[in-house]
């Protein structure tokens, strides 16, 4: 059972135009989400991420929307540039504990053609 | 390198064999998560241990699959008796004392290959 879903596995977008990379959950006792970054055979990679208490979190050519009452977030990516693609993660956490354990959803392969 | 080190990058074992991945968490990170990344598939939590206490292991199969993180060294997931099925990368993360948002930093991965 999914709670974090990435229903597009692959977003192909031309070289200065806008991608938009879209993240559903299911458990609304998240309060946390990321997005990470991976490169072929690397490691994840921290990218942005929001509170549940913002709708909106931006960070240079990325920002990251927010929809609680949708259970619904999304990556926008503007201008990308061929150097942003990658498979992009989404990942949501709850206290657990007093602990904040991500889960992740399956990612989505984004192309930036030059 | 400051980073979180896991060895070995690569590792090929054959059905019947045991696995031993390591990492070592980035300096003064006392938190330590291990995931699972299938072919095809997404990261999937196995293990998250502080020093010498494994905190939440509700992702680990039952059987076969282990993992420590002693007093002194690295943190060490270890798989017995491997089966086809373990074929994955499996990336260890670390967070620092105050991690409290999920922020994690992953390794660059072990894959594991079971002949």
């Amino acid at each position: 059972d999914q709670q974090v879903k990435q229903n597009s596995p692959s977003l192909s977008v031309q070289e200065g135009r806008i991608s938009i990379l879209n993240c559903d959950y299911t458990n609304s006792m998240f309060d946390y989400f990321l997005w990470y970054k991976k490169y072929p055979a690397e490691g994840p990679t921290f990218l942005i991420s929001i509170s549940s208490i913002k709708d909106k979190n931006e960070d240079g050519r990325f920002t990251v929307f927010l929809n609680k009452s949708a259970k619904h977030l999304s990556l926008h990516i503007v201008p990308s540039q061929p150097g942003d693609s990658a498979v992009y993660f989404c990942a949501a956490s709850a206290p657990s504990g007093g602990s904040y354990i991500p889960t992740f959803g399956r990612g989505t392969s984004l192309i930036v053609h030059p | 390198n400051a980073g979180v080190m896991q060895n070995p990058r690569h590792l090929v074992r054959r059905r019947g064999q045991e696995a031993r991945l390591r990492c070592s968490p980035m300096k003064g990170h006392s938190h330590v998560y291990w995931y699972r990344q299938l072919p095809e598939e997404g990261l999937k939590f196995m293990v998250y241990l502080q020093k010498e206490n494994i905190i939440d292991e509700s992702g680990m199969p039952k059987e076969r699959f282990s993992a420590e993180f002693p007093k002194e060294g690295p943190s060490i997931l270890r798989i017995q008796q491997v089966v086809r099925g373990d074929s994955a990368a499996y990336f260890c993360a670390s967070s620092p004392i105050t991690g409290d948002t999920g922020e994690l930093f992953f390794g660059e991965g072990s894959r594991l290959t079971v002949l």
